[in-house]
């Protein structure tokens, strides 16, 4: 089966780092996407990975890797508006895309 | 400015009513999507159309039915066939030819049967 894995809830502090990890076993890959969603609003478009590496965007950075079937999102500079949940979604061979649960960061002053 | 409406946000249904989810799209997206969120689990594709007059079943269409009539609009009806249907519904579209193939969503709209 197809499979999405992120943590359920991070916690973080105001101004500092931190590093949502999603790992995927999907069949096929042409592309992994970050999306940030508000309680109860819908999800807004954050990042796009198609090769490995690094994508820096301001605050926040996607990262790939292929091989192990894993990417994290970096949130820098904390802001409380950052509290949100973080959706992980890969799409796989026949370019369906297959969610994570999501993961659910709150930031404390 | 260009989005996605949908409408109701908020819609509350006794058991054994049908309810209608509009979705309207202003981008000129030819694929539309709608999906349900449930607490605790990723998005769920319930039907997707890519053109006009044509559309596709997702992972859990029993119990939902679609119509794309026109590009711009893909209404969702929660019929009573559907046994859980208190979930959050999100519509989404997507340019085709678009380098990423990033969807862009509507605001939702939140179902609860009485």
């Amino acid at each position: 089966g197809q499979n999405i894995d992120q943590p359920t809830e991070m916690t973080a502090t105001e101004g500092a780092i931190v590093q949502i990890n999603c790992t995927y076993q999907t069949s096929g890959f042409n592309g992994l996407f970050w999306y940030q969603q508000h309680a109860g609003e819908a999800p807004t478009f954050l990042s796009y990975n198609v090769l490995d590496g690094l994508e820096e965007k301001g605050r926040f950075s996607s990262f790939l890797s292929r091989s192990k079937g894993y990417s994290y999102l970096l949130l820098k500079e904390l802001q409380m508006k950052d509290s949100a949940s973080y959706l992980c979604a890969v799409k796989d061979s026949n370019y369906q895309l297959i969610w994570g649960a999501g993961t659910k960061l709150i930031i404390k002053p | 400015d260009g989005g996605i409406t949908q409408s109701p946000k908020y819609l509350f249904r006794k058991e054994g009513q049908n309810v209608t989810l509009s979705c309207e799209q202003n981008l000129n997206h030819d694929a539309m999507y709608w999906y349900r969120q449930d607490p605790g689990q990723g998005l769920r594709l319930i039907y997707y159309s890519q053109i006009v007059n044509d559309f596709q079943k997702g992972d859990i269409a029993e119990g939902y039915s679609v119509s794309r009539e026109k590009k711009e609009s893909f209404p969702l009806t929660v019929t009573s066939a559907q046994k859980n249907p208190t979930a959050f519904y999100l519509c989404a579209s997507r340019g085709v030819g678009s380098e990423t193939g990033e969807l862009f969503f509507g605001e939702g709209s939140r179902l609860t049967v009485l």
